[in-house]
C-alpha cells in the first residue's frame, strides 16, 4: 500500500516561512491536497491538486509537488496558522493520508 | 453556503452498531459525493470510504468491508454511515465530507464531526 511520511513536528518563528514535507514514492505523478486541523475542530481543505487555494485561503498558503516530495508553504506565518497538518493522496482504490505535522509558531 | 451537520455523540457497547447521519445543505446534493472519515484519539485521518449522491454506489476502503455501510437520502440530502459489530477500538470521531472526483479525490467540506465511543 502507498504511503505518505511527514515530520511529526515542524517549529517556525512568528513571520516566518515554514514548509511542511510529504514524501511518497513518485509522488509528482500524484494529485497532493492539504489539511489543516486546529484542535477539537474538523479539518479544513488548504491547498488541492497540488497547488490550488480554496476560496477563503490566504495567499500565504502554498503547495508544491515534484519527484519523490510535495511541500506545503506557508509565508509570513501567523500565530493562527498553528495547528496539525495533513497531506492526502488518492492511490489506485483508497484515499491515503500522511500521519500529520504539529506546527508550532514560536 | 455549503454546510454538512452530522448527528451527535453515540455511546455503544461491544457488538453494537451505529448509525451516523449528514445533513447537506448549500449545494445540489447529488452533484458531489460523501466521503466517511474517523479520526482516533490523538491519531491521525482514516478514510472509510465514499459514495456517489448521484447513484447510491458506496465504495468501501478495504479495513472495514463487511461492518461498514454508507447510504443516501436524496429526498433529504442525508448521508449515513453505519458501523457493525462495533469495537473498543472503533472509537474515534467520525466525519463526513464533500467528495470531490477528479484527478483523484479531494474533501472540500466537512462536517463538525460525530464521537462515538464504544465502551461495556
Amino acid at each position: 500500500s502507498y504511503e505518505l511520511t511527514q515530520p511529526l513536528s515542524v517549529s517556525v518563528a512568528l513571520g516566518q516561512t515554514a514548509r511542511i514535507t510529504c514524501g511518497g514514492y513518485n509522488i509528482g505523478s500524484k494529485n497532493v491536497h492539504w489539511y489543516q486541523q486546529k484542535p477539537g475542530q474538523p479539518p479544513v481543505l488548504v491547498i488541492y491538486r497540488d497547488t490550488n487555494r480554496p476560496s477563503g485561503i490566504p495567499e500565504r498558503f502554498s503547495g508544491s509537488n515534484s519527484g519523490n516530495t510535495a511541500t506545503l508553504t506557508i509565508s509570513r506565518t501567523q500565530a493562527g496558522d498553528e495547528a496539525d497538518y495533513f497531506c492526502q493522496v488518492w492511490d489506485s482504490i483508497t484515499v491515503v493520508f500522511g500521519a500529520g505535522t504539529k506546527l508550532t509558531v514560536l | 453556503q455549503v454546510q454538512l451537520v452530522q448527528s451527535g455523540a453515540e455511546v455503544k457497547k461491544p457488538g453494537a452498531s451505529v448509525k451516523v447521519s449528514c445533513k447537506a445543505s448549500g449545494y445540489t446534493f447529488t452533484s458531489q459525493g460523501i466521503s466517511w472519515l474517523r479520526q482516533a484519539p490523538g491519531q491521525g485521518l482514516e478514510w472509510l470510504g465514499w459514495i456517489s449522491t448521484h447513484n447510491g454506489q458506496p465504495n468501501y476502503a478495504q479495513n472495514l468491508q463487511g461492518r461498514v455501510t454508507m447510504t443516501t437520502a436524496t429526498s433529504t440530502s442525508t448521508a449515513y454511515m453505519e458501523l457493525r459489530s462495533l469495537r473498543s477500538d472503533d472509537t474515534a470521531v467520525y466525519y463526513c465530507a464533500r467528495t470531490i472526483i477528479g484527478g483523484g479525490i479531494f474533501l472540500d467540506y466537512w462536517g463538525q464531526g460525530t464521537l462515538v465511543t464504544v465502551s461495556s
